[in-house]
């Protein structure tokens, strides 16, 4: 069966800094992935998703980047972070037929 | 436009009842498939049931059944026999035939009473 990985678990950072946050995928090949947040109580925003190498498509304008260097590897980026940008941060799967598999998360405080 | 829509940000509900949690969504698809998530405090996200819209039956998975209603474009999540442990936020998500986005609603937190 499908197995997310994603780390680390928590995460502070000052605003201004790089982020990078890593997400690899066991069990499955070809697999959709997509990245949320999920603010304080709320729902989960869809960030990211790609179906492929190199093919990332982003729902929200904002100051992050994914990309998919390889088939089970999604990363997320930002060069600088806001205060904005802290939240829980969710990497997700899906095969063919399958339903999404989640990560742990990420929870993120930009300080 | 919103496409998943949870109308109850809260539930309280008595131990040992049925609930149901509501969900309706909008598309023009006639392929896509719906999926419930429960998230417990410690924030994992898991897997409940899932409804493809070509399903002829209401998908069950042990105590958790999805009634499906097309025409009216609800897929309402119904937790019979609730435990203390049902205590937590749920999200319905959809996936659209000829997209590869899947998104969430806003989710309802649902309080099992003793």
């Amino acid at each position: 069966s499908q197995t997310i990985h994603q780390w680390p678990a928590t995460l502070v950072q000052p605003v201004g800094s790089p982020l990078s946050l890593e997400c690899t995928v066991e069990g499955t090949s070809n697999p959709n992935l997509y990245w949320y947040r999920q603010a304080a109580g709320r729902g989960l925003q869809l960030l990211f998703y790609s179906v492929g190498i190199g093919q990332i498509s982003s729902e929200v304008p904002q100051n992050l980047s994914a990309s998919r260097p390889q088939d089970r590897q999604f990363i997320l980026s930002s060069k600088k972070l806001l205060l904005s940008d802290s939240g829980f941060y969710l990497c997700a799967g899906t095969g063919e037929s399958s339903p999404l598999h989640f990560g742990n998360g990420t929870r993120l405080t930009v300080t | 436009a919103q496409k998943i829509t949870q109308t109850q940000p809260g539930m309280f509900v008595q131990e040992k009842e049925a609930v149901t949690l509501d969900c309706t969504y909008d598309t023009s698809d006639q392929s896509y498939g719906l999926f419930w998530y429960k998230q417990p405090s410690s924030g994992e996200m898991i897997f409940l049931i899932y409804q493809g819209s070509y399903d002829e039956q209401n998908a069950t998975e042990g105590r958790y059944s999805l009634n499906f209603q097309k025409a009216r474009k609800s897929a309402n999540l119904v937790i019979s026999a609730s435990q203390l442990g049902d205590s937590a936020m749920y999200f319905c998500a959809m996936r659209e035939g000829g997209d590869d986005k899947i998104i969430f609603g806003k989710g309802t937190r649902l309080h099992i009473l003793p």
